[in-house]
């Protein structure tokens, strides 16, 4: 079975600062990999995802992730972070055949100015 | 192109009653998937629907239930229900049926008194 592990609940970064949002996943087969994020109050925006090919892989936004499988990670980095990037943030894993994703349980990410 | 809308957006029910929520895909799509959302459990894959068949369930029970339409419009509902179902629901849709990029919508908010 699948599952996600984002184990920052909450994380505080300042404007300008780098930020890396941590996720761990855990699925059998080669997973099917995405990032969302969620305004408050919104529905979710896909930034970016891995389904094959490069490891590194770019979002919208200025967002990009990394795929490391032998670490089962799909970490997502910023160089920059602005103060319109405070949001929650999701890891997700699919599988072939099927639109139904698991997700992580979300970090939380506050920008301060 | 107009992106997944859902209505209606709020939602206050009493418990014991039903309630009907509906989603309507971004024009092309034909996969439509239902997620619970909520602070306890985060987010949880409902359904999916692919051209008016239910192709995937989540672990939810029988109350709730869910259709397709031929306009791949999609209507899911909750009988008698129960505080717990208190929660943001989100469609998302997607053009296929195999893992694909999903595009989620703004959500309902139900509350249940």
């Amino acid at each position: 079975a699948q599952s996600v592990t984002q184990p920052d609940i909450h994380i505080t970064v300042s404007e300008g600062a780098s930020l890396e949002l941590r996720c761990n996943y855990s699925y059998g087969a080669t997973p099917y990999l995405f990032w969302y994020v969620q305004s408050p109050g919104q529905g979710l925006q896909l930034l970016l995802k891995y389904f094959s090919g490069d490891t590194l892989v770019q979002g919208i936004k200025g967002f990009e992730a990394e795929f490391k499988r032998s670490q089962s990670s799909f970490n997502l980095r910023k160089p920059s972070v602005h103060w319109s990037d405070a949001a929650e943030y999701f890891c997700a894993v699919g599988k072939t055949g099927a639109n139904n994703l698991f997700f992580g349980t979300g970090t939380r990410l506050t920008v301060i100015p | 192109k107009a992106g997944v809308t859902q209505t209606p957006r709020y939602l206050i029910k009493t418990r014991g009653q039903q309630v009907t929520l509906s989603c309507s895909p971004i024009s092309g799509h034909r996969s439509v998937s239902w997620y619970q959302q909520t602070p306890g459990q985060g987010l949880q894959f409902l359904f999916e629907y692919f051209s008016e068949t239910q192709r995937n369930k989540g672990n939810f029970p029988g109350r709730f239930s869910g259709r397709q339409f031929s306009n791949s419009r999609s209507e899911m509902n909750v009988s008698t229900l129960e505080l717990g179902d208190s929660a943001l629901y989100l469609c998302a849709s997607s053009r296929q049926g195999t893992i694909d990029e999903q595009y989620f919508g703004p959500g309902t908010r139900l509350t249940v008194t």
